[in-house]
């Protein structure tokens, strides 16, 4: 149980583009997702939570302009890096739980590479 | 300011040894402690920790949390080249999961 799938799970792309990634929870609904970035052996950031059929909260120094989340549902939950850039580059990871206190699972993440 | 601390930052041991992983946390509104464990993609989850001294295990896995002591501890016994792989600890205080840098393990045949 508590399956997260992520996809795409690889993006190369032109500087300039706008990428969309999606999660979903595909055995528990999800109220609440979260989306991550790291970079090389680095450890996770959090860059926005959300909760399905809100805004989500960004956290400080992430532009909300620039990664687009939606929650629509209780089982998806979308990032779209819009006019995305070289520096974007880097491995973005959703994850999502049911319940406050429940342990939050993780989709495989997406690599990007803007070229 | 909210942290978390893990150590050692990195570790090599060969196989069958036992490791203990060590996680301190400094954080407000704390809920649970949780492990997961990290390869080449995204994290895997271990354990969710509520209570003091109440150890948990998962087959050569075990994981205890002190509350007052704001430290939990991993613990991989006999270990195994799979095991090889980053450790994450992470407070969860309801609305914020906060994670440290990890304890990087590699288990050698």
């Amino acid at each position: 149980g508590a399956v997260v799938s992520q996809h795409p799970s690889r993006v190369i792309c032109k500087s300039g583009t706008s990428v969309k990634i999606e999660c979903r929870s595909l055995d528990f609904q999800a109220t609440t997702m979260f989306w991550y970035r790291q970079f090389p052996k680095q450890s996770l950031m959090l860059m926005a939570t959300s909760n399905e059929g809100s805004k989500a909260t960004y956290e400080q120094g992430v532009e909300k302009d620039k990664f687009l989340i939606n929650h629509a549902s209780l089982t998806l939950s979308t990032l779209t890096v819009t006019s995305a850039h070289p520096e974007d580059s880097s491995f973005y990871i959703c994850s999502a739980r049911y319940g406050g206190n429940q342990p939050q699972h993780f989709g495989d993440g997406t690599r990007l590479s803007i070229l | 300011e909210d942290k978390v601390v893990q150590s050692p930052l990195s570790l090599v041991v060969h196989e069958g040894d036992t490791v203990t992983l060590n996680c301190s946390y400094e954080v407000t509104n704390f809920r649970s402690l949780l492990w997961y464990k990290q390869e080449k993609k995204a994290p895997t989850f271990l354990f969710m920790l509520t209570s003091s001294g109440i150890e948990k295990k998962s087959g050569r896995l075990s994981s205890i949390l002190d509350k007052k002591e704001l430290f939990s501890i991993l613990n991989i016994t006999a270990t195994q080249t799979g095991d090889s792989a980053v450790y994450l600890c992470t407070p969860n205080t309801g609305n914020q999961f906060y994670f440290g840098t990890g304890t990087s393990l590699t288990v050698i045949p």
